[in-house]
């Protein structure tokens, strides 16, 4: 069973602080996504990697796709309020539709 | 240029009764998708379907639980005689062809059972 992991489950930082949330899986996946979810809301895709050591930039959010396509990891430079939601790590196999969708991480940033 | 659409927001039922649950995709959207997320869980894959056709569902229950896809009209997710433990989130996906890496998610209808 392909499980995704993420890290930590919560978070809590001040404005204008670093972090980065991990999404580690013993399984490899062949495309991988990040989605950001608020309260009373559908989750709202962020960004899609495919390759193997792929860095994508969005603003202030920097995502890596491990060199061996089992993990992942989003930084976000200088936090604010509006970055405050569930981050989610979904993980997609060639040959099959199923996103496996990790654990979660809970991310409150205070101003 | 209207996003997964999905309807009611919210929905309450009584033990015993019946929750249909409405997903119309993006425009162009073919494939749909169904995932159940309980509180202060991730998200699990149900079921997956292209018009009136069921391609895989091996994660809905096997019992009360049917999803339909019709050649006009939204996609349906009906839960026959629900309980308690059917309270949950459920969101619908969508994505335009079975190769795109990316589903475009509605904003789930939360359905509460009394």
């Amino acid at each position: 069973t392909q499980l995704l992991e993420q890290s930590p489950q919560f978070l809590s930082i001040q404005e204008g602080e670093n972090l980065t949330v991990y999404c580690n899986s013993s399984s490899v996946f062949s495309s991988l996504q990040w989605y950001r979810q608020e309260p009373g809301e559908g989750p709202v895709l962020l960004v899609t990697v495919v390759t193997g050591g792929e860095v994508k930039k969005l603003k202030r959010l920097t995502f890596q796709f491990g060199d061996a396509r089992k993990d992942s990891s989003l930084h976000i430079t200088a936090a604010q309020p509006g970055d405050t939601g569930l981050y989610l790590c979904a993980g997609g196999s060639t040959g099959t539709y199923k996103y496996i969708f990790g654990t979660g991480t809970r991310l409150k940033v205070l101003a | 240029n209207a996003g997964v659409m999905q309807n009611p927001r919210h929905l309450v039922r009584r033990r015993g009764q019946e929750a249909r649950l409405r997903c119309s995709p993006m425009k162009g959207h073919s494939h749909v998708y169904w995932y159940r997320q309980l509180p202060e869980e991730g998200l699990k894959f149900m079921v997956y379907l292209q018009k009136e056709n069921i391609i895989d569902e091996s994660g809905m229950p096997k019992e009360r639980f049917s999803a339909e896809f019709p050649k006009e009209g939204p996609s349906i997710l009906r839960i026959q005689q629900v309980v308690r433990g059917d309270s949950a989130a459920y969101f619908c996906a969508s994505s335009p062809h079975v190769d795109s890496y990316e589903q475009y998610f509605g904003p789930g209808t939360r359905l509460t059972v009394t």
